[in-house]
């Protein structure tokens, strides 16, 4: 079983409209989690942090549930700039695996005109 | 210019050729880091260094080597004994247990 598991898509949204993907991670010892950006054929580039209590970034929403162990990410009024690649990424901090990233193959968003 | 920069953008190898990727940074972080990212697949880690002159093997370190004599450059070597090189090979850097930022990234293409 893959430790960060995403849904491949292509997830086809109109703009304007909301769209809304999870991400599960199967090792409840991880401390920190991430959604990056990553256009076609570039680096990933962080998106934003996702803290316990939930956190937005303008139209970005980012939730985590630590009980069933999977975090999401919701993008509201979707813009044709928002078409990319969103990595999900889980920090497992422990004393071994310091700074250890563990990342998702991404979950494609297509936004459409 | 701040920042992180790999060098080349794009590199071919033929079979049976070692090759160094560049990753420099200006940034002042302390680790850095190496990844390699294939099609439908997660950015795995290939080395890390958390100091000069110190530096760890991470999941698919085999046919890799890489050196880190001054803070701000970790090149990575491409041996020969690398199965499957081709792959997009990303740098990354970071303060102590911070956030990771990527460079631009290599392309490597066996030929």
């Amino acid at each position: 079983r893959k430790e960060v598991e995403q849904d491949p898509g292509p997830f086809n949204v109109p703009e304007g409209a909301t769209v809304a993907f999870n991400c599960t991670y199967s090792n409840s010892a991880s401390q920190s989690f991430f959604w990056y950006r990553q256009d076609c054929r570039k680096e990933p580039k962080l998106l934003m942090s996702v803290y316990s209590s939930g956190n937005e970034d303008g139209r970005f929403t980012a939730q985590l549930n630590r009980a069933s162990q999977y975090i999401s990410l919701l993008i509201r009024d979707s813009k044709l700039s928002d078409s990319a690649t969103y990595l999900c990424v889980v920090n497992m901090e422990t004393t071994d695996s310091w700074g250890k990233l563990q990342f998702g193959a991404g979950t494609q968003v297509v936004v459409t005109p | 210019d701040g920042g992180i920069t790999q060098s080349p953008k794009y590199l071919f190898r033929k079979e049976g050729q070692n090759v160094t990727l560049s990753c420099e940074q200006n940034l002042n972080h302390d680790a850095m880091y190496w990844y390699r990212q294939d099609p439908g697949q997660g950015l795995r880690l290939i080395y890390y260094s958390q100091i000069v002159n110190d530096f760890q093997k991470g999941d698919i370190a085999e046919g890799y080597s890489v050196s880190r004599e001054k803070k701000e450059s970790f090149p990575l070597t491409v041996t020969s004994a690398q199965k499957n090189p081709t792959a997009f090979y990303l740098c990354a850097t970071s303060p102590l247990a911070g956030t990771q930022y990527f460079g631009p990234g290599t392309r490597l293409t066996v030929l």
